[in-house]
């Protein structure tokens, strides 16, 4: 079945700390990969995503994500965390050969950041 | 470019009153979708319209009807709401090759 995992529902950070979102995936296809940020009472917005090529890729607010195909993990990095990044993040995948774009999402990990 | 609106952003029903989310993208996409999120359950997809003129079920289709009016909209009718329908709705809209274009959400309370 396919599906996605971030196992880790709730993460206290302090601001200034490193911080490690984690993404695990089970898909047929090959995989096109997203993380997704949603502030309180607001839409989704696209942090990052991975089609192919190099496998750390760069997205914003000095996000950044590794595909590890061998592990079927897409975990969400960031090496100072700020407080203005409290939120919470979705994982999704979908595939790359789909036509109806159909997208996967994990359940989301909330992020508290401490002062 | 406006990208994805959605109305309203909030609603209140009582138990087996009717309403229809409307949902507009002005990027030329061909896809648009349905979810709904629920606490700890990610967002879920009730309904998909890969292109104008198809509509497909996706996850979680029971008690809602689409309707993809034209390229631009695609609307979501709740024929006799249920509490169990109390969520947050968004429409997303996508083109191949690039990620899902989200709306603001639409706030739904079925009492």
């Amino acid at each position: 079945a396919q599906s996605v995992t971030q196992p880790d529902i709730h993460i206290t950070v302090s601001e200034g700390a490193s911080l490690e979102l984690r993404c695990n995936y089970s898909y047929g296809a090959t995989p096109y990969l997203f993380w997704y940020v949603q502030s309180p009472g607001q839409g989704l917005q696209l942090l990052l995503k991975y089609f192919s090529g190099d496998t750390l890729v760069q997205g914003i607010k000095g996000f950044e994500a590794e595909f590890k195909r061998s592990q079927s993990s897409f975990n969400l990095r960031k090496p100072s965390v700020h407080w203005s990044d409290a939120a919470e993040y979705f994982c999704a995948v979908g595939a790359l050969s789909s036509n109806t774009g159909k997208l996967i999402f994990g359940q989301g990990t909330t992020l508290q950041v401490k002062p | 470019n406006a990208g994805v609106t959605q109305t309203p952003k909030f609603q209140v029903l009582k138990t087996g009153q009717s309403m229809t989310l409307q949902c507009a993208q002005d990027m030329n996409h061909n896809s648009m979708y349905w979810y709904r999120q629920d606490p700890g359950m990610g967002l879920r997809l009730i309904y998909y319209s890969a292109s104008e003129g198809t509509t497909d079920k996706g996850e979680v289709p029971n008690g809602y009807n689409v309707s993809r009016l034209n390229k631009r909209e695609f609307s979501l009718r709740l024929e006799s709401a249920a509490p169990s329908q109390t969520s947050v709705y968004f429409c997303a809209s996508h083109v191949h090759g690039d990620t899902q274009y989200f709306g603001p959400g639409t706030r739904l309370t079925v009492l």
